[in-house]
């Protein structure tokens, strides 16, 4: 599985987009990028997957870029409840064994 | 509906002694994955079961870690004659299937803080 490349922490202000970026540049034709959030204490909660289209949910937003090398994830209205570390990980549709990193720890500030 | 459940929440245990930590699965979910976190990473991988069957052990650090699923729900994650190094959360995940739904996500239970003193 690819590996992927984050940020190690960002602020936001409430209210505003979050944009998270992650790095895949050796991600193949069929890899998956997801993203999982963990927050304090909590085990890891899926937020989106996508292939090569952008994707929307309840939660966020997946813009992947065209060439599929780099994707970010936007969160549209940050609130105090989104502070948690963010993991963009690369696999196949049959990946279970799921490659974290460090994540990008997010800091939504009041 | 029922989350993933583990237990204990904590457990504390002196360095030599033998702990199993439990999982209790998302009722249906055939697919179930053990992870490992230190302080600071993420999530590593140690192990998965595809119904009562370990698909994949590589990640168990060594031979005193083993992980059962005997009925293809609940699985144990035992530790033997456990080490300072063996302290971390202990991360249990369940998915529908790993093979049979494209972008599967895991369902994350929320661990047990295993504490080797």
């Amino acid at each position: 599985d690819a590996k992927t490349t984050q940020p190690p922490s960002m602020d936001c202000a409430e209210g505003r987009a979050a944009n998270l970026p992650c790095n895949h540049s050796t991600i193949s034709g069929n890899e998956y990028v997801y993203w999982y959030r963990q927050i304090h204490s909590q085990g890891p909660q899926y937020i989106i997957h996508g292939l090569k289209n952008n994707e929307t949910n309840e939660m966020a937003s997946l813009i992947i870029t065209e060439d599929r090398k780099s994707s970010t994830l936007i969160l549209p209205h940050a609130t105090l409840r989104d502070t948690a570390v963010y993991y963009c990980i690369a696999g196949t549709s049959g990946t279970y064994k799921y490659i974290f990193g460090t994540g990008t720890r997010l800091k939504v500030l009041a | 509906g029922a989350g993933v459940s583990q237990t204990p929440s904590n457990k504390v245990t002196e360095k030599g002694k033998y702990v199993e930590l439990r999982c209790d699965p998302i009722s249906g979910h055939t697919a179930l994955y053990w992870y490992r976190q230190s302080l600071g990473q993420g999530p590593e991988f140690l192990i998965y079961f595809q119904g009562t069957g370990a698909a994949d052990d590589s990640g168990l650090p060594n031979d005193r870690f083993f992980a059962v699923r005997p009925e293809g729900s609940v699985s144990t994650l035992k530790i033997q004659r456990t080490e300072r190094g063996d302290s971390a959360v202990y991360l249990c995940a369940s998915s529908p299937s790993q093979m049979d739904v494209f972008g599967n996500e895991q369902f994350f239970g929320p661990g047990t803080r295993l504490t080797v003193l």
